[in-house]
């Protein structure tokens, strides 16, 4: 158990309409991140945060905004949904030991 | 830019078998994760490498890293069914309070009797 949940597992939606996805970890773990893994199965990170604080976006479209109402939440919205953004988006904590991050089950995006 | 390179990217293993898979990146780091990931599942977290010359072993998987030739190894001993998946490498870079992943694209490995 990585004490990392994700809601909802899957989320089927149509182009143009605007999703949030939830993450929650419950070890008071700084730091948090987002990644996206598309249909083969590459693994890139989007967004990272410490204690509330954006570190890293990674040239993720302005369509993606994350946002961390406290440190145990590190939610994803996403505007005007394309079909390029279906994948599986995982969320992530630190808290192993120097980077070793540990991964939430996913949300499962499909836009049609 | 990083790169991380993980061949082959698939590989069918006889059970009772043993394997090395590798994974190479392209600048300097002293860390380097594996990770296992299922059909439809999460990232599991298999093995940390902190350092040159670095080696853990947890069952019939070994993982080892040689920083100066930015390469680490996954060997598998006697392979079974319960090791299929997918197996990620990822490498830590830069330093400091941006430090992130980077990940190879992934090894799946598939056991046959």
């Amino acid at each position: 158990d990585t004490a990392v949940s994700q809601t909802p597992k899957y989320l089927v939606t149509q182009m143009g309409n605007d999703k949030s996805i939830k993450c929650e970890q419950n070890l008071g773990h700084d730091t948090m991140y987002w990644y996206k893994q598309d249909s083969k199965k590459f693994l890139k990170i989007m967004f990272s945060y410490n204690n509330k604080e954006l570190i890293i976006n990674e040239t993720v479209p302005n369509r993606f905004s994350p946002k961390s109402p406290d440190k145990a939440h590190l939610n994803l919205h996403i505007n005007s949904l394309e079909l390029g953004d279906s994948a599986v988006y995982f969320c992530a904590r630190g808290g192993g030991g120097y980077n070793e991050q540990f991964f939430g089950p996913g949300t499962r995006l499909t836009v049609l | 830019e990083l790169k991380v390179e993980q061949n082959p990217l698939f590989l069918s293993m006889q059970e009772g078998k043993n394997y090395t898979i590798y994974c190479n990146y392209s600048t300097t780091s002293d860390r380097l994760y594996w990770y296992r990931q299922d059909p439809g599942k999460s990232l599991e977290s298999l093995f940390v490498l902190l350092s040159n010359g670095a080696v853990k072993q947890e069952g019939r998987l070994m993982a080892s890293l040689d920083t100066k030739a930015r390469l680490s190894t996954l060997h598998i001993t006697a392979a079974v069914h319960d090791l299929s998946a997918t197996y990620f490498c990822a490498v830590d870079t830069p330093p400091g309070a941006n430090s992130k992943l980077t990940f190879g694209k992934g090894i799946t490995l598939s056991v046959r009797p």
